[in-house]
């Protein structure tokens, strides 16, 4: 049981590049989320999504584009990396938003822009 | 505005002591209650969920505990273990209304435990 799987677990970017992070899942889960975790702050919502072919805001959505062409896929796109993106990004994905439904975790990017 | 607040920000316990970690919340209108384990250099993994109706829940030497009157939860932990170290996250869910954020995370509380 593979659960999240992110890819890649490390990268390091130079100011300007782009990327794209891979989440995948294998639990038939509706919902999927990306989130960013920087020290002495909580996980904080890039973007998520309810369903294939759709993608809503969270927190903190500047600079991120997301795609769910797939059910099982949640992609991460970074068109120009700064600086203050540099973090480690987490991908989760639930079978529900609510109620008593686990949120289940990728374990992690770490990504350091130059 | 949603919030989740942690106490303390970390902690150094002796193996085998107990310890007790709080989470106050102001998320509105509430749903759940998830506390997480976090290890250093991984993805957080759920320890327990609780809904408005539970006021107390166990997995093995974890306890939490909700009083959602006055939104505060804990988490006991027995018998502390050197394996328990980690950060241990409270997160909040609000009932999903159009936009807004669908888990409210605090910052954690990080806990060390010393043989």
């Amino acid at each position: 049981n593979a659960g999240v799987t992110q890819t890649p677990k490390f990268r390091v970017l130079k100011t300007g590049q782009s990327m794209t992070l891979l989440c995948a899942q294998d639990m038939n889960h509706e919902y999927m989320y990306w989130y960013r975790q920087d020290p002495g702050m909580g996980l904080r919502l890039i973007h998520y999504s309810v369903g294939e072919g759709t993608t809503a805001k969270g927190e903190v959505p500047d600079g991120y584009n997301v795609s769910r062409l797939k059910k099982q896929n949640f992609l991460l796109g970074l068109e120009s990396a700064a600086p203050s993106q540099t973090s480690v990004y987490f991908c989760a994905s639930s079978y529900s938003l609510s109620l008593n439904t686990e949120a289940f975790f990728g374990q992690g990017t770490r990504l350091t822009v130059v | 505005k949603n919030q989740v607040e942690q106490s303390p920000q970390s902690l150094i316990i002796l193996e085998g002591k107990n310890c007790t970690l709080q989470c106050n919340y102001t998320v509105s209108p509430f749903s759940n209650l998830r506390w997480y384990k976090q290890d250093t250099g991984r993805g957080p993994v759920s320890l327990t969920i609780m809904t408005f109706s539970e006021n107390t829940k166990s997995n093995g030497r974890y306890t939490a505990t909700l009083d959602a009157d006055t939104k505060q939860s804990s988490l006991h932990i027995t018998a502390s273990q050197l394996s328990d170290s980690a950060s241990y996250i409270c997160v909040v869910s609000a009932r999903f209304v159009g936009g807004n954020t669908p888990l409210v995370f605090g910052k954690g509380t990080r806990l060390s435990v010393i043989a």
